[in-house]
């Protein structure tokens, strides 16, 4: 069975601080994880992927097959980056974890 | 390239009713499914679809039909609408799992 779970509803930050979004998974094969993200009431838009190892708008992501995890990271959080982070799994079909929704304070 | 299209973008139906929720996609993409996405319970998978004829259900199905006739299109059907159903409803089509999902806009229904 495939399962996403990210611990965290919520998260808030101050702006220049790093930030974690963790995200754990369970599934039996190899696995292929991507990170989406939403701003408010806009359609959900692929952040990044595990298997490019990119950095974009400053986030990145590591996938830790021994924990499971693949949480994303940036060193200095900014404003704009409040919106709702959403970890998902594809295996036979993707599957989303609950969603962590990012609040950046001034 | 439009990419993803939804329509419509918002609906109100009463209980009992039934509708179509429209998605097409102009990028050639074999995998298709619809979610829906409720406060606290993230995006939950409605059905999908991995090539035209193929659907299969996903972590959600009842009250939902659907069917993939080509390529392009994935309607969603409610049979008969209920208070339960009101949601944000985002369709998704991917090429293959290296590129990831692009979604729609979504679709706001309201069932009173």
């Amino acid at each position: 069975a495939q399962r996403v779970t990210q611990p965290e509803k919520l998260l808030s930050v101050f702006k220049g601080a790093p930030v974690e979004l963790k995200c754990n998974y369970s599934y039996s094969g190899s696995p292929e994880l991507f990170w989406y993200v939403q701003y408010s009431r806009q359609r959900l838009q692929l952040l990044l992927r595990h298997i490019s190892r990119e950095s974009i708008k400053g986030f990145t992501a590591d996938l830790n097959k021994g924990e499971t995890s693949f949480h994303l990271k940036k060193p200095f959080a900014q404003e704009e980056d409040s919106a709702m982070y959403y970890c998902a799994l594809r295996g036979q079909n993707f599957v989303f974890g609950p969603g962590t929704r990012l609040s950046v304070l001034p | 390239n439009a990419g993803v299209t939804q329509t419509p973008k918002f609906q109100v139906l009463k209980t009992g009713q039934s509708m179509t929720l429209q998605c097409a996609q102009d990028m050639n993409h074999e995998y298709m499914s619809w979610y829906r996405q409720d406060p606290g319970m993230g995006l939950r998978l409605i059905h999908y679809s991995v090539g035209a004829g193929i659907t299969d259900q996903g972590e959600v199905p009842n009250g939902y039909n659907v069917s993939r006739s080509t390529t392009e299109d994935f309607p969603l059907r409610l049979l008969s609408a209920a208070p339960s159903q009101t949601s944000v409803y985002f369709c998704a089509s991917s090429y293959s799992g290296l590129i990831g999902a692009f979604f729609g806009q979504g679709t706001r229904l309201t069932v009173v």
